[in-house]
């Protein structure tokens, strides 16, 4: 199964706003995207789902275009603590989700 | 949070040992799993039981024998294992059912394997 696909890492500064991109070229049509935030020494952490346009809740928003095929989790005046990985990963329907290697986000004062 | 607790947190095993790894989940959820992280590679799924039934495994060596007495608990039974087998396993459940289903993960397991 093929996973997604998001970038290697991404360095901010305190304050700023993230926005991580991911792109699920083999969504299918029932599949939500979901994100998941992962500290080291520490199992992954929900942080959103949606399944289409924007869904926002206390910690992130969460861009889906009309396509599906991409998505864009946005951190609001990112801090130190902030500093994790974070993952996109493939929803199949049933309980195989395939997670890729992540975004290491680095955030810097 | 405690919604998902794995014991013991570290563990440290030689090849010729017989340990097991506990998961317990305390959110009424019906499906359970077992990943592994290696070092710098992302989560691999070895398990996945709902409703105490098997559903998935990941080609995962016998030397790794899961159990799943009921949809509360999770256990990883582990002998003869080798060095690489050192990582992080995590342990998560689900509500196991439809396309909203999010996992919630466990602290994990680190185990080193000497």
């Amino acid at each position: 199964l093929a996973k997604t696909t998001q970038p290697i890492s991404m360095d901010s500064y305190e304050g700023q706003e993230v926005n991580i991109t991911c792109s699920h070229n083999n969504i299918a049509t029932n599949d939500y995207i979901t994100w998941y935030q992962q500290f080291p020494s520490q199992g992954p952490r929900f942080i959103i789902q949606g399944y289409k346009t924007k869904v926002t809740n206390e910690v992130a928003s969460l861009f889906i275009p009309a396509d599906r095929k991409s998505s864009t989790l946005s951190l609001p005046r990112v801090s130190l603590s902030d500093t994790a990985v974070y993952y996109c990963p493939r929803n199949t329907g049933g309980f195989k989700t395939i997670f890729g290697a992540g975004t290491r986000l680095f955030v810097k004062a | 949070e405690t919604g998902v607790t794995q014991t013991p947190r570290h563990l440290v095993m030689g090849m010729t040992n017989k340990k097991s790894l506990k998961c317990e989940q305390h959110l009424g959820h019906n499906a359970m799993y077992w990943y592994k992280q290696s070092a710098k590679k992302p989560l691999e799924l070895m398990f996945v039981y709902n409703f105490k039934e098997q559903t998935e495994n990941n080609s995962v060596p016998s030397r790794f024998s899961p159990e799943c007495p009921n949809s509360s608990h999770l256990f990883l039974h582990l002998h003869t294992l080798q060095p690489e087998d050192s990582a992080l396993y995590l342990c998560a459940s689900s509500q196991g059912q439809g396309e909203t289903d999010t996992q919630y993960f466990g602290p994990g397991t680190r185990l080193t394997v000497l």
